[in-house]
């Protein structure tokens, strides 16, 4: 599996605040880019994915910015909750869909009420 | 959308003997993968439980040590053999279903394994 590399680790944005998390990757055959959302105990959920043809892609309060070029691409969540709190994990496939995920290795988020 | 039910959701097993975990969805899935979370870890892809015929492994786990049964399209097993502390892991069900017109991977709770 290719190797996806995500940013930072931990991570602790006051109530409010923007958080960011950066994920990079070798692979161009990538063709699609999830972040998944997890709480302690539970599996991850789907919380927004893009695909390459898009440079941005908006659902409520999460964004995900995609540079194709740079072959980067970061999670945005605006007005960051203490509800947020959770670790984040991006991910990417080469089949276009859900298949055969390649994991970054996760942030952890702290939103401080 | 699906649901994934996995069981047991933890157990502790003693170095030496085997755990077959359960993954049961609530609807027809074409695809079901099984995935390894070590603790505080990212997830790793195990292997594609493949219905009516052999998992397909990724490079570092074998059919030996991780048996797989798919033997329809609502449910799968993974048995993990010959257990080692190292395998004290969460393992997670995932399939691929639709939802609101596009695919996603949704996943199990997962089953906790502490080997002692």
């Amino acid at each position: 599996q290719q190797q996806v590399k995500q940013s930072p680790q931990s991570l602790i944005v006051q109530k409010g605040g923007i958080s960011i998390i950066n994920c990079a990757y070798e692979n161009t055959a990538f063709d699609y880019f999830p972040w998944y959302q997890q709480f302690p105990g539970k599996g991850p959920a789907l919380l927004i994915a893009i695909r390459p043809d898009v440079s941005e892609k908006k659902e409520g309060r999460f964004t995900i910015s995609f540079n194709k070029s740079a072959k980067q691409f970061s999670l945005h969540i605006m007005d960051s909750q203490p509800g947020d709190s959770a670790t984040y994990f991006c991910a990417a496939s080469t089949s276009g869909s859900a298949r055969q995920l390649t994991f970054g290795s996760g942030t952890q988020l702290t939103v401080l009420p | 959308s699906a649901v994934i039910s996995q069981k047991p959701s933890r157990d502790i097993c003693q170095r030496g003997t085997s755990l077959t975990i359960q993954c049961q969805v609530d609807s027809q899935v074409t695809m079901m993968f099984w995935y390894r979370q070590q603790p505080g870890q990212s997830l790793t892809l195990i292997a594609t439980a493949n219905q009516g015929s052999e998992a397909t492994y990724e490079s570092g786990f074998v059919i030996d040590k991780f048996p797989i049964s798919r033997p329809n399209l609502t449910f799968s097993t993974l048995t993990v053999s010959n257990m080692s502390p190292e395998d004290s892991s969460i393992y997670l069900c995932s399939v691929e279903a639709i939802r609101v017109g596009k695919t996603e991977a949704f996943f199990g709770q997962g089953t906790r394994l502490t080997v002692v």
